[in-house]
């Protein structure tokens, strides 16, 4: 079965620079969400889009930014990188409105600032 | 707001014994309890969910959990623990944001060893 696809698996950048994470969901899902886990630490809500709109925002820096495209894959920008943005980054899918639903993870994308 | 504790960073267990891994979560209304399992450098893994109805749970890998709302636990258990279950181990509950799904609140994960 098809999976959360995210890319690129890992990536490393300079201090300042900007990076791109993409997502692609499991297939008629219309919801996707972004998660960062730092080293040791437990997944961290960033934001989610439902329906290309955004629907909820965690602790998302504003040096950050998201979007939901039409064909639903979504992309996390992040610039004026810093050394503490090293982290897993992970993308999650779902069906919605959907009460209690699953989210479905990707395998992450591992920025490495340096 | 939710929140979810796991009172253990780690736990090492012997090949072939028991396995519980404790989870205590806050939420306001019925919660949507989830254990996921992380594999170094890997993505998060479903093991179980719990949404409404019987309280013990079956998952994958022969996994289970209990859902105690008197103590707000959601416990991880496995009768008989093999070298390949040792990963990191995430509770969560989840939270539906409007009408566009279901945001998850981690706790801070149970790492478990496991010696041969």
């Amino acid at each position: 079965a098809a999976g959360v696809i995210q890319s690129p698996r890992h990536l490393i950048k300079e201090k300042r620079e900007t990076a791109t994470l993409k997502c692609y969901p499991i297939p008629r899902h219309d919801t996707v969400y972004w998660y960062q886990q730092g080293p040791g630490q437990d997944p961290q809500f960033l934001i989610s889009f439902y329906e290309k709109m955004q629907s909820d925002k965690g602790s998302i820096p504003d040096r950050f930014s998201a979007q939901q495209f039409s064909d639903y894959h979504s992309e996390l920008n992040m610039s004026s990188l810093e050394l503490g943005d090293s982290a897993l980054y992970f993308c999650a899918s779902s069906l919605a409105p959907q009460v209690a639903g699953e989210l479905f993870f990707g395998e992450g994308s591992r920025l490495t600032v340096l | 707001a939710q929140s979810v504790t796991q009172p253990d960073i780690h736990i090492t267990v012997s090949e072939g014994a028991s396995l519980e891994l404790r989870c205590n979560y806050s939420y306001g209304a019925t919660p949507y309890l989830f254990w996921y399992v992380q594999s170094p450098g890997q993505g998060l893994q479903l093991l179980l969910k719990y949404f409404s109805g019987d309280t013990l749970v079956q998952g994958i890998k022969g996994f289970e959990a209990e859902f105690k709302r008197s103590q707000s636990s959601f416990n991880l258990r496995k009768p008989s623990v093999h070298w390949s279950d040792a990963a990191e181990y995430f509770c969560a509950v989840g939270a539906l944001i409007k009408a566009a799904g279901n945001k998850l609140t981690f706790g801070g994960g149970t790492r478990v060893l496991v010696k041969p």
